[in-house]
């Protein structure tokens, strides 16, 4: 069964980075795309990024263009969110999706992002 | 990227139907078949109910339905049950400022 696991979330002061990873299984890993989807504390899903499955186009929301990078390794079928210039508002809980049909059809269990000082 | 609007509540009692509304523009919901829709419980990771506007993933009961018209798609629970409680969101493939996604703002369904 498809399975997704995010990893590298936690606490990190404004201007500071992290990397998230998304482990993932179940599936042919390097013949999908994939998603970030992040979710504020009490609020709404927001897309945040976008990666095709060879890597070759790459996609961003508005509000993380510039500073977040979105990779991944299909040897390792693992997929990664570097965050760079972190914010107040980009505390939320970062999901990683799947891509078929042009929606996203498997989450993971999501990973806890804080930025505070 | 401005969000796709949903109201923020709907409720009905058990048995009945609901429909949840999703309203975007023909950069979005109105100029691509590619509207889903999300189930989300408290605490819990979103779940695909609907994809590509009116198609149900296997396993997705068929008291779930979607449809769309111009730049509105709908979301219709019939029969409703008390494990319906939950937020639902839209989404849209869109080609507005650049390309990627959207969701909408979510909407708390509630069982009387």
């Amino acid at each position: 069964q498809v399975q997704l696991v995010e990893s590298g979330g936690g606490v990190v002061q404004p201007g500071g980075s992290l990397r998230l990873s998304c482990a993932a299984s179940g599936f042919t890993f390097s013949s999908y795309g994939m998603h970030w989807v992040r979710q504020a504390p009490g609020k709404g899903l927001e897309w945040v990024a976008f990666i095709r499955y060879d890597g070759s186009n790459k996609y961003y929301a508005d509000s993380v263009k510039g500073r977040f990078t979105i990779s991944r390794d299909n040897s390792k079928n693992t997929l990664y969110l570097q965050m760079n210039s972190l914010r107040a508002e980009d505390t939320a809980v970062y999901y990683c999706a799947k891509l078929d049909w042009f929606a996203f059809d498997y989450w993971g269990q999501g990973t806890l992002v804080t930025v505070s000082s | 990227q401005s969000a796709l609007t949903q109201p923020a509540s709907v409720s009905g009692s058990p048995g009945q139907s609901i429909t949840i509304s999703c309203t975007g523009t023909s950069s979005d919901v109105g100029g691509y078949n590619y509207v889903s829709w999300y189930q989300q419980h408290p605490g819990k990771a979103p779940k695909l109910m609907i994809y590509e506007v009116s198609n149900r993933p296997s396993g997705v009961s068929n008291r779930f339905s979607g449809s769309k018209s111009g730049n509105t798609a709908s979301l219709t629970i019939s029969g409703l049950q008390a494990e319906d409680e939950a937020d639902y969101y839209c989404s849209s493939y869109t080609s507005s400022s650049t390309l990627g996604y959207v969701f909408g703002t979510g909407t708390k369904v509630t069982v009387l």
